[in-house]
């Protein structure tokens, strides 16, 4: 069984550019979740789908961050424009449900966006 | 959102123990989890802990819980080079899915 998996592994773009990142969760996976490490800093909590609705985005930093989920399989992270602050990792997870518990979420690598 | 504090770096000679410490504030965890990260790789669920359990043992890995003090750790017995890595304590918060992570401790094994 295929991963977690992201999409680029690592991306460098000038400040004001526009970068999309792709999660493809493992399948049968409902939950799929984007979480952000900001050099030497804790793993932040971005968004969670259920399937392709939003289920929590409170951990959105601002409407520069687009995410979608369209069809409930992969998901994408759009940063539109960019800035520097938004270097960092950027991961996601996805976990499934059984008899409406969630599970143990597992990790892709990755993606290490540098803005410069 | 809830705060997970954890040491940042440790340093063991191979073949001795090691103790990542981590300290939370969610006191309504149902599962407290620590997940390691080797380098270029992403994050795997090494083991968790109910909240009801004071203590865990996993072959290497003791895992130890104080919900008074909010207080977790991570033993790991026999600590091998290939142990080095990066290893986040995580607790989900009282209401959703996601996880609140700690920082990190970065475990440097030296021969």
């Amino acid at each position: 069984e295929a991963g977690v998996t992201q999409f680029p592994s690592h991306s460098v773009i000038e400040k004001g550019q526009t970068v999309t990142l792709r999660c493809d969760p493992i399948s049968g996976h409902d939950n799929l979740y984007w979480y952000r490490r900001v050099m030497g800093k804790e793993i932040k909590f971005l968004l969670h789908f259920v399937k392709e609705s939003k289920q929590d985005e409170s951990g959105m930093p601002n409407n520069r961050f687009l995410a979608e989920r369209t069809g409930g399989t992969y998901s994408t992270l759009k940063v539109q424009p960019a800035e520097l602050e938004d270097s960092g990792v950027y991961f996601c997870a996805s976990s499934r449900m059984v008899r409406g518990m969630n599970t143990e979420a597992f990790f892709g690598q990755g993606t290490r966006l540098t803005v410069v | 959102g809830e705060d997970v504090e954890q040491s940042l770096f440790l340093s063991v000679r191979e073949g001795d123990s090691s103790v990542i410490n981590c300290t939370y504030t969610d006191s309504s965890s149902t599962y407290l989890y620590w997940y390691k990260q080797e380098p270029g790789a992403g994050l795997q669920l090494l083991t968790y802990i109910f909240s009801n359990m004071d203590m865990k043992q996993d072959q290497r890995l003791t895992v130890l819980l104080n919900k008074k003090d909010k207080h977790l750790s991570l033993r790991i017995a026999d600590t091998q080079t290939g142990d080095s890595a990066i290893y986040f304590c995580a607790d989900p918060p009282d209401s959703g899915y996601a996880l609140n992570f700690g920082k990190g401790t970065s475990l440097l094994v030296t021969p």
